[in-house]
Order: C-alpha cells, then structure tokens, then sequence
C-alpha cells in the first residue's frame, strides 16, 4: 500500500477563497482522521469519521470548515472561506481499530492563507 | 482542554547520551499510548507504543515507560544519535476510538 496520500502538498491561497484538502486512506483501515498542526496546540482533531460516518466533529473551528467522506478510500477537509489564521499544517490520518496499534499519517498539507 | 501535555517544549542532548521526553495526561481512561516522530516536512510517524496493563516496553534504543498512578509516561532513548533529531509527540486513546495528542517536544541531539 502507498500510505495515506494527502493532496495538494502546498496550497497558497488568497483570502476569502475556497480551499479542499483531500486524503486517500490505507484500504481497509475503517477510521479517518483530521488534525491540523500548529505550534500552540500540537496535533489538534479537527474531526474524524468511522466507516466514512462523522463521528465527533467538535474539534473543527467553525462553521467555515467542514469535512466529508462520501467513500471509504476519500475524504476532503473544505475551509470556505478562508482566512490568515487558517494557515497551518494539515494531517490526514488512518486506522483500523480491528488491527489495532497506531494510526498512520499522510505527508500533510501545508496552507497558506495570504 | 489539553487531555495529553508535553510540557517541554523542547530539549538539548549530547550525541551518546540518554534523551527523556516526558508527557502527561489527565484521563484515567486511556488505554493505549503511543509516542511518534515527526521530522520537517513530513507526517508523524509511530515509534513505539504501551499498552496500559505494561509499565515498560522496549524495542532497541527506545523504551517507554508508563506511570498509571501518576497519569506519566516518558520515552527513553539511549544513546541519542543526531538521526533522533526530530518532533515526538505523545498520544494517548481510550478504546481505540479517538486519539489525543500532546504538543509536541522538539528534540535536538548535538554531534
């Protein structure tokens, strides 16, 4: 398997515009994760699902973010609109509570919001 | 509420030397911990982990260590090489439903 795949890596963008994040899990792990990194709060959840069902979206800043995972293998993070403070590292991680053990993170998104 | 804390920032050692990252959490129903390495540019990455009927777990250079009674846990690493420069984070779940993450400790091993 290729790991988890996040795409754009880099992602400069203007204020006020739409930005979509998008994650590939590992097949078969059941649990999809968003964290967003930054310096005073770490690895912060913004969300995650299980069996592509939201399961506790409290994490996410405001009502400009949301998420969705229409299938088992994708999942995007929309942040609309978008604001300086938005800029940040953003992670996708995947799990399989079956197996177990730890979840394994994408390479990340990095965001600029100018 | 920071359920996971790292409460140093960041962390100098000699190459050779023991390095001891620290973390603690507040939720006595964690049962699972895990700490991870993340360097620039990259995701975080599993390093080891612990499950909560353990008090120690090894594997090579790195140990962790868990305190159940004083909700602390620590990662030994020994000796530090220059390669373990990097971000490790803490975590910890309960039931393996969600993940909670400490800030972060960036370590620095001096050649």
């Amino acid at each position: 398997d290729a790991g988890v795949i996040q795409s754009p890596r880099h992602e400069v963008t203007e204020m006020g515009q739409e930005v979509t994040l998008r994650c590939k899990p590992i097949s078969g792990h059941d649990y999809l994760f968003w964290y967003r990194q930054t310096m005073m709060r770490g690895l912060e959840l913004l969300i995650y699902f299980n069996n592509n069902v939201p399961i506790d979206d409290s994490g996410m800043p405001e009502d400009r973010f949301s998420a969705k995972m229409p299938n088992a293998s994708f999942s995007t993070l929309k942040i609309q609109p978008s604001e300086p403070r938005d800029s940040a590292v953003y992670f996708c991680a995947s799990y399989s509570r079956e197996v177990g053990g730890e979840q394994f993170f994408g390479p990340g998104t990095r965001l600029t919001v100018l | 509420d920071q359920q996971v804390k790292q409460n140093s920032p960041s962390l100098s050692v000699q190459e050779g030397r023991i390095s001891i990252l620290n973390c603690d959490y507040t939720n006595s129903m964690f049962d699972y911990f895990l700490w991870y390495k993340k360097y620039p540019a990259e995701g975080p990455t599993f390093l080891i982990s612990i499950s909560s009927i353990k008090d120690k777990n090894e594997d090579g250079r790195f140990t962790v260590f868990l305190n159940k009674s004083a909700k602390h846990l620590s990662l030994h690493i020994v000796p530090s090489q220059p390669g373990d420069s990097a971000v490790y984070f803490c975590a910890a779940s309960a039931l393996g439903n969600q993940f909670y993450f400490g800030t972060g400790t960036s370590l620095t091993v001096i050649p």
